[in-house]
Order: C-alpha cells, then structure tokens, then sequence
C-alpha cells in the first residue's frame, strides 16, 4: 500500500535558525496535505498542495510540492517558539480515499 | 474554520468494559469521517473510514469486532472499544471531510483513553 516517508524524525534548532522537514510519497498523490501538532493538542491543519510544482507561501513557511508528485518539503524561515510542535505531512492518494500521514518531524527551539 | 468536536476528551476505564467516543461536525456535514490512533509520539493511524448510512471500512489489522463504528447521521459518528484493554490506551482522534475545499479534513481534539 501507499507508504509516506517523512524525515527528519526530530529537529532541534535555536530560534531564529531555519528549519526544513521533507515527505516523499511511495505513490503519486493527487494532493498532498501538511497539519501541526501542538504537544498535547490535536492536528490542525495548514495546507494543501495539489499542483505539479506548487509552491505556496505563508508568513514565514514556505510549502513545495515535487514535480512528480512524489514529494513535499515545508520550511520554516527564521523559526520562533510559538513554532514548536510536530509537522505532519498527509498524502492523499486517490483511488484509496484516504489521507496517509508521515511519521512526522517533531521540531523543538532553544529560545 | 469548520469545528469537530470530541467527547469525551478524557476517560479511564477498567479493563473488560467499553467506552463509547463520539464525534460531531458542528458547522458542516460530514459523509464521511475518520477515526485515527495515535500512540506517544508517533504519527496517525488510521483505523477506519466512516460513512454515513453504511458500514465503516476498516484498515487492515483493525479488528471490527472490537472498535465499532457508527455513523447514524450527517454529524456525528461513534467510536465504541469493547471490552478494552490496557493495550487499548491511546489518544484516538476523529476528523471530518467537508465537501468544499475538497479533500480538507478538519481534526476534533482527541480523546485520551487509559484502561486500567
């Protein structure tokens, strides 16, 4: 079955340093979906990315979508506390009907 | 945003009896919604689909018998644990598809069972 590949598993970074979590897909996906989870809470959604080569932008994250179709990649630009949690990629493969989610990348920042 | 709600958020119970977890669509109407597990610091599982008017499709390792699902309406789906276990605990969380943006699931808060 669909497999979703998310690495890294944890980062750590000072504030103000950058941050990037990448997700590669076993299968083509129609789309692709990115949530945060706050520790303790629940995921909330961010983004969803269906274009061949996408690039969508939000205050300092940064969201890819591959060619292919295949991958993904979120970055963080200048990261602040409030950025903590875990990023979850979710790869939403048509014929299944269902979101798979990768293992997640959990990012903590020394203030 | 649309609103999924969770109850209860948290719930213990002895090993052997069930718990029932509910889960609502509170602005929108959900045909389908899904029930995932998560275990400490890992990632979402997901157990099964739910639909409305049909029987749930459950993943694979997923035994029905034991985690039923109900979907009677529109806006509320149920997640039973029969007869639980302590290897049952786990933070189980419902999400909700709306119709429009397509495909955009919407998360209630989890509910926290511990069996003891």
């Amino acid at each position: 079955g669909q497999q979703v590949m998310q690495i890294p598993q944890y980062q750590h970074v000072q504030e103000g340093e950058d941050f990037t979590t990448y997700c590669n897909s076993s299968t083509t996906l129609s789309n692709i979906q990115w949530y945060k989870q706050r520790p303790g809470g629940h995921p909330v959604f961010l983004i969803q990315l269906v274009k061949s080569g996408e690039v969508k932008k939000q205050k300092r994250l940064t969201f890819q979508f591959g060619e292919a179709k295949k991958n993904s990649s979120l970055h963080i630009t200048a990261t602040q506390t409030t950025d903590v949690g875990t990023y979850f990629c979710a790869g939403w493969e048509r014929g299944a009907q269902k979101l798979v989610f990768g293992q997640g990348t959990r990012l903590t920042i020394n203030p | 945003g649309a609103v999924v709600s969770q109850h209860p958020s948290r719930v213990i119970c002895k090993s052997g009896t069930s718990v029932k977890i509910e889960c609502r669509s509170l602005d929108f109407q959900a045909t389908t919604m899904f029930w995932y597990r998560q275990f400490p610091k890992q990632s979402l599982m997901l157990m099964a689909t739910s639909n409305e008017g049909s029987k749930a499709t459950y993943e694979q390792g997923v035994e029905k018998d034991k985690f039923l699902i109900n979907h009677a309406s529109l806006t509320l789906s149920t997640l039973t644990v029969t007869s639980a276990h302590p290897e049952d605990s786990s933070f189980y969380i419902c999400s909700a598809r709306d119709l429009a943006p397509a495909y955009e699931q919407y998360f209630g808060p989890g509910t926290r069972l511990t069996v003891t």
